[in-house]
């Protein structure tokens, strides 16, 4: 089992819909749940950060965590072409000295 | 957000060579430091993490004598790539954190790595 699951994809929505990513991980440990958006050719980027059961919204994005299903997900409202990217989910135990897994990424295309 | 820069943005080198990545934290203090790899269409794998003045923690798989980490500041940490071979070639990225709770991880630019 992979530490860190998600669907490649790729994802497809028209522009103006909602995406809805999702993540699983195996580690119950984990404390901290990042989501990070990666165009090709560059580095990661941070989006999302969620360390609590329940929504956290951030502008058009939501992070929610279920910590008993061990299940994390981002919705993107209003999706835009320019949010056409491979999306990362990332877990991490805590304590900013640990390492953080990440998952292979869905690749989102935002149709216009 | 904290920044993360990293240099070269891009290395094209002999069989053989060796390849030194520099990766600074310009505006905080860096106690961990971590250095990624990434092939085209995979995730990123952890190669180690570096904590300042001590020898760096290298993930299953991974050669110390080949992936030369240092981390000899709180600002600083090289990845030097020792006689580097085409299998090698990837997209090495680093990331910095903080030592609190729930700090986040800061990228790098990244370093596109291609051995001829």
């Amino acid at each position: 089992q992979k530490e860190v699951e998600q669907n490649s994809g790729p994802l497809s929505v028209p522009e103006g819909a909602i995406a809805s990513l999702n993540c699983t991980y195996s580690d119950r440990g984990s404390q901290s749940f990042f989501w990070y958006r990666q165009y090709s050719g560059k580095s990661p980027e941070l989006i999302m950060s969620i360390y609590s059961n329940g929504d956290k919204e951030d502008g058009r994005f939501t992070a929610q965590l279920n910590k008993a299903s061990q299940y994390v997900s981002l919705l993107i409202r209003d999706s835009q072409p320019s949010d056409s990217a491979t999306y990362l989910c990332a877990v991490r135990r805590s304590g900013g000295y640990q390492k953080v897994t990440f998952g292979i990424g869905t690749k989102l295309q935002v149709i216009p | 957000g904290a920044v993360v820069s990293q240099h070269p943005s891009r290395v094209i080198c002999k069989s053989g060579t060796s390849v030194k990545i520099e990766c600074r934290s310009l505006d905080f203090q860096a106690t961990t430091m971590f250095w990624y790899r990434q092939f085209p269409k995979q995730s990123l794998m952890l190669m180690a993490t570096s904590n300042e003045g001590s020898k760096a923690t290298y993930e299953q798989g991974v050669e110390k004598d080949k992936f030369l980490i240092n981390h000899a500041s709180l600002t600083l940490s090289t990845l030097t790539v020792t006689s580097a071979h085409p299998e090698d070639s990837s997209f090495y990225i680093c990331s910095a954190s903080r030592r609190a709770a729930n700090e986040k991880l800061f990228f790098g630019s990244g370093t596109q790595l291609s051995v001829l």
